[in-house]
């Protein structure tokens, strides 16, 4: 079984919109930690945001918040506001921490592409 | 700061010759990764290094897949006789080995094997 699912086609949203992309992972480890990143068409990896299986918070990050759902091993990452610059490739990624090590590789999921309609 | 830097941003090679893709990491960086993304695909883990402990090579899809990490900074990626199959992007990430273990990544080098 894939252990990130992002199934959606490619998103489109006009510019000062809010979207959400979605991302399910699968793990038996209890501790786990979850990234999103920005891959614009330049071809750079851009850090978006985190969040750790054990926070009891959503994580947020300026524009950017995780919508964490654990039960439904969800982390569904939303943009506020979407500027012409945000179209780029977005990925999930996941650690397994106690499996793997706390700063061992990440899995990453197949992306999904948006784009901000002007 | 410095980032992650890779070299060379662009390598074409002949089917069955020999590859080294250079990374050097963020300065102070205790871990270093390469992964490979394919045409439209996400990133694949080949390997891993933390500090002085053996390397985590678990994603190394062959043996004719190999890397080093020289001192603790500068890493080395050779792949030898290169396959069609072997044309990617290269990325190599490093990260600080603290807090939430945040990868941050090199431009990549696209290799293309013809």
């Amino acid at each position: 079984a894939q252990k990130i699912t992002q199934t959606q086609p490619g998103m489109f949203v006009q510019e000062k919109e809010a979207v959400t992309l979605d991302c399910t992972y699968d793990t038996s480890d209890p501790s786990y930690g979850l990234f999103w990143y920005k891959q614009p068409s330049s071809g750079e990896m851009i850090f978006l945001i985190y969040q750790g299986s054990y926070d009891q918070q959503n994580a947020t990050e300026g524009r950017y918040s995780l919508n964490f759902q654990k039960a439904r091993k969800s982390a569904n990452l939303v943009i506020s506001a979407s500027q012409l610059g945000d179209s780029a490739m977005y990925f999930c990624a996941m650690r397994e921490i106690i499996k793997t090590g706390a700063n061992s590789k990440l899995t990453f999921g197949k992306g999904i592409t948006l784009s901000v309609r002007p | 700061g410095a980032g992650v830097s890779q070299s060379p941003s662009n390598k074409v090679t002949e089917k069955g010759k020999d590859v080294e893709l250079r990374c050097d990491p963020i300065s102070g960086h205790t871990a270093l990764y390469w992964y490979r993304q394919s045409l439209g695909q996400g990133l694949e883990f080949l390997i891993y290094f933390q500090g002085n402990s053996a390397p985590d090579k678990s994603g190394l899809p062959s043996d004719r897949f190999s890397a080093e990490r020289t001192g603790g900074s500068v890493s080395t990626l050779t792949i030898q006789r290169t396959q069609q199959e072997d044309s990617a992007v290269y990325l190599c990430a490093s990260s600080p080995g603290t807090g939430s273990g945040e990868q941050f990544f090199g431009p990549g080098t696209r290799l293309t094997v013809l």
